[in-house]
């Protein structure tokens, strides 16, 4: 069974458009991330929900917006993608805070693609 | 600024043969410091996360090593094998921060047989 898991894994759109990347966790744990992998392999951090609680928001484009329906679940929809847009999205969860070495399960990413 | 930085960026190896990476930081305070692998077209996988009081945590073939006085850690890979192809990327929590992590842009290592 795949602990943490994000679909579509793959994702090519026109820029303008709407799209969503569903993450869902079975390991149990409180807390949900959101990363983006640019084309330099920087991991940073958009998002975190402790459950379903926002506790971190990157100052991320408010064309982001994260849900989350349950603590197992995080939604990420984009609303009016840019070509900037473009790059490996990936959900990630932790049973505690990092700070106190709480390990992250990552997924296995979702590459967007804005034509 | 926190940062963190590793080098190389990429590294060709022969099968069996040893490696050692590296990874500097600049966090202040410092939580703790992680390893881990992502293969090509993967999530992160993780290897070991050292506390500041620990200097040295191993991993099967995978040994890294944390001097928090020079804010500095290396990974080492004993006896390399084709399997161990991938981006290895240092991660620094910051203390003042519960949930967030400090990536550094990973070092891609490549073995040949």
């Amino acid at each position: 069974d795949t602990a943490v898991s994000q679909t579509p894994k793959y994702l090519v759109t026109q820029m303008g458009n709407d799209k969503s990347i569903k993450c869902e966790q079975n390991l149990g744990h409180d807390t949900m991330y959101w990363y983006k992998q640019d084309s330099k392999k920087f991991l940073k951090i958009m998002f975190s929900y402790n459950n379903k609680e926002l506790i971190i928001n990157e100052t991320v484009p408010n064309r982001f917006s994260p849900k989350s329906p349950d603590k197992a679940h995080l939604n990420l929809h984009i609303n009016s993608l840019e070509l900037g847009d473009s790059a490996v999205y990936f959900c990630a969860s932790s049973q505690g805070p990092t700070r106190n070495t709480g390990e992250l399960f990552f997924g296995e990413g979702s590459r967007l693609t804005v034509l | 600024k926190n940062q963190v930085e590793q080098s190389p960026q990429s590294l060709i190896i022969l099968e069996g043969k040893n490696c050692t990476l590296q990874c500097n930081y600049t966090v202040s305070p410092f939580s703790n410091l992680r390893w881990y692998k992502q293969d090509t077209g993967r999530g992160p996988v993780s290897l070991t996360i050292m506390t500041f009081s620990e200097n040295t945590k191993s991993n099967g073939r995978y040994t890294a090593t944390l001097d928090a006085d020079t804010k500095q850690s290396s990974l080492h890979i004993t006896a390399s094998q084709l399997s161990d192809s991938a981006s290895y990327i240092c991660v620094v929590s910051d203390k003042d921060s519960s949930y967030k992590l400090i990536f550094g842009s990973g070092t891609r290592l490549l073995v040949r047989p």
